[in-house]
């Protein structure tokens, strides 16, 4: 079965560093893969999207890659602030119609 | 642009009664919403997919006389918990995708979330 595997243990980072989650799926050829930010008690927020023929995305501070020979993307925050602090989920997705599989999300924790 | 709402945020029930949760997508068309429950710190469980006018799809395990989905018109879909006990006790968020270009459809807008709690 599909299979998406994310760091299940809590990152602490120190702020000004960059943050890397990792995002790993099995049993799985994704055509995009999605990234998605959640507070505590709210509703997950796009953040961005990454296509199969994409290897590197960028929006601000954040950089996505996506490795599909490793079936893995990497998810990058620089130059990291404590509002950064959160859960960050990545959800892989084929085609305009089918739902999407959430990992588990690893929780960043950026320090002061 | 690309607002869900959902309506209420919060509720407290006692067993036995039915809650309706409400999902509006505020700026956009939504021809598929999902529904979605989450314990706490856990992932996202899709419970089932929702499409315009016609019956929801639930997913393995789902109870679909007991959640109830109605997606009435492009901008608003349901989901009522039928006799709720306290193991319905949850966060159900639900998540809506423009139903623009294919594109578009590739992304999910998520509501606030309804915090659930069953006495």
């Amino acid at each position: 079965s599909q299979k998406i595997e994310q760091n299940s243990e809590a990152l602490n980072i120190q702020e000004g560093k960059t943050a890397t989650l990792t995002c790993n799926y099995t049993n799985y050829s994704p055509a995009y893969l999605q990234w998605y930010r959640q507070d505590p008690g709210r509703g997950p927020v796009f953040l961005l999207l990454i296509r199969e023929n994409e290897k590197e995305k960028r929006k601000e501070r954040l950089k996505v890659t996506f490795d599909t020979t490793l079936k893995q993307s990497l998810f990058h925050i620089t130059a990291s602030q404590p509002a950064d602090s959160a859960t960050y989920l990545c959800a892989p997705g084929s085609g305009g119609y089918n739902k999407l599989i959430f990992g588990a999300g690893t929780r960043l924790a950026v320090h002061p | 642009g690309a607002v869900v709402s959902q309506h209420p945020s919060r509720v407290i029930c006692k067993s036995g009664t039915s809650v309706k949760i409400e999902c509006r997508s505020l700026d956009f068309q939504a021809t598929t919403m999902f529904w979605y429950r989450q314990f706490p710190k856990k992932s996202l469980m899709l419970m089932a997919t929702s499409n315009e006018g016609s019956k929801a799809t639930y997913e393995q395990g789902v109870e679909k006389d007991k959640f109830l989905i109605n997606h009435a018109s492009l901008t608003l879909s349901t989901l009522t918990v039928t006799s709720a006990h306290p193991e319905d006790s949850s966060f159900y968020i639900c998540s809506a995708r423009d139903g623009g270009s294919k594109r578009a459809q590739e992304t999910q807008y998520f509501g606030p979330g309804t915090r659930l709690l069953v006495l």
